[in-house]
């Protein structure tokens, strides 16, 4: 079974301040990790992956297979950042998506 | 084309009354997911379709539901005799069909049932 678990419902942070989103992931096989964002009033829309190693927005995520974590960071978080963020992980041949419950990120100014 | 589009947007019924959404992929899209998010949670994924063939279909998707994408390019999904715990926003999803590749998504249909 795949599973996605975002333990923080909600994350205040002030403008300038790191911030990190946790992901824990529970999957037998080699898995798929993936971060969506949704800005209000926007569709979910992807933010990174973990295979293409990138960095968007300034956010960067490594997977971590020995704590089976997948956490999202950003070393100075800026206002345009609020957002939801879901966690998100594909595996199996359906390539289906199963998601976590999301964490709503504010960063105050 | 700017992205998958849905629609209605907005959808209310009352109970016991069949209702059908549509999604229109990105073109040349093989792949087409539908999802349903309810309050406090993430996306949870009911069925998908590789091109015009329906390959999976989650426990979450009863009897009352059904999908089609006939030809493979638009799904539509219908829901008979609609409860109130169907009230949910619907996502529908589209990708290229390379691997687990990106999915884009719909701006969705909130159904509400009274």
């Amino acid at each position: 079974a795949q599973r996605v678990t975002q333990p923080e419902k909600l994350l205040s942070v002030f403008k300038g301040a790191p911030v990190e989103l946790k992901c824990n992931y529970s999957y037998s096989g080699s898995p798929e990790l993936f971060w969506y964002v949704q800005y209000s009033r926007q569709r979910l829309q992807l933010l990174l992956r973990h295979i293409s190693r990138e960095s968007i927005k300034g956010f960067t995520a490594d997977l971590n297979k020995g704590e089976t974590s997948f956490h999202l960071k950003k070393p100075f978080a800026q206002e345009e950042d609020s957002a939801m963020y879901y966690c998100a992980l594909s595996g199996g041949s359906n390539y289906k998506l199963t998601f976590g419950k999301g964490t709503l990120l504010t960063v105050n100014p | 084309d700017t992205g998958v589009s849905q629609d209605p947007r907005h959808k209310i019924t009352k109970r016991g009354q069949n209702v059908t959404f549509r999604c229109d992929p990105i073109s040349e899209h093989n792949r087409l997911y539908w999802y349903r998010q309810t309050l406090g949670q993430g996306p949870e994924f009911l069925t998908y379709f590789q091109n015009e063939a329906q390959l999976e279909k989650s426990r979450l998707l009863s009897d009352r539901f059904s999908a089609e994408r006939p030809k493979g390019s638009f799904s539509t999904l219908e829901i008979q005799r609609t409860e109130q715990g169907d009230s949910a926003m619907y996502l529908c999803a589209s990708s290229l069909g390379l691997a687990v590749d990106e999915q884009f998504f719909g701006p969705g249909t909130r159904l509400t049932v009274l």
